[in-house]
């Protein structure tokens, strides 16, 4: 499969803990993003990566959240002292960085934080 | 600030009839991506409208974009049951992220 793939699938917390996921995008895909999506609602934009660099960070991404893409390879996106408020899918996507290119999106990491 | 809005949010509708949905947004774009998702599934790129008048078809769907209007449609001709899914448009604006509207639930009943 050379798809974007995540890991884990789904995650279940409590709240206060951290969490961290993992992407890994298709191999010569430059940008890396990483979006969330809650229940009835279209994906909103998080960050995203150009090779190792983070270019740009969403107001929704407050400081309890970091992500890293070391080697401009796989992303983690880390979430510290989890809140219910940060219950929904994580969706990471990549792209070869043209702009007007699409998106090709993973299956997503659904947290649940109890 | 951008906002995208979609309509219909919900759309049921009879095998084999024709329906569009309607994808509107605030400042001036001239790329427009659909699409589709399926519950419980990620998101699958249908279509990707880069100028005004782009029109593009596969299959069932067919997706135009109109820039002064601020307006991409989706149009589902003899709609079959396959389709049955959750239909977002996106913009993009700054070249680094695309802003999605809410989503459309298209339901296909035999």
């Amino acid at each position: 499969d050379t798809g974007v793939s995540q890991d884990p699938r789904h995650k279940i917390t409590k709240r206060g803990q951290n969490v961290t996921f993992r992407c890994d995008p298709i191999s010569e895909h430059n940008r890396l993003y990483w979006y969330r999506q809650t229940l009835g609602q279209g994906p909103e934009f998080l960050t995203y990566f150009q090779n190792e660099a983070q270019l740009e960070k969403s107001r929704l991404l407050s400081d309890r959240f970091s992500a890293e893409r070391p080697k401009g390879s796989f992303s983690t996106l880390e979430i510290q002292r989890t809140e219910q408020g940060d219950s929904a899918m994580y969706l990471c996507a990549s792209s070869l960085g043209e702009r007007g290119e699409k998106l090709f999106f993973g299956s997503g990491t659904q947290l649940s934080v109890l | 600030e951008l906002k995208v809005e979609q309509n219909p949010l919900f759309l049921s509708m009879q095998e084999g009839k024709n329906y569009t949905i309607y994808c509107n947004y605030s400042t001036t774009s001239d790329r427009l991506y659909w699409y589709r998702q399926d519950p419980g599934k990620s998101l699958e790129s249908l279509f990707v409208l880069l100028s005004n008048g782009a029109v593009k078809q596969e299959g069932r769907l067919m997706a135009s974009l109109d820039t002064k209007a601020r307006l991409s449609t989706l149009h589902i001709t003899a709609a079959v049951h396959d389709l049955s899914a959750t239909y977002f448009c996106a913009v993009d604006i700054i070249g680094s992220r695309l802003t999605f509207g809410e989503g459309t639930q298209l339901t296909v009943n035999p």
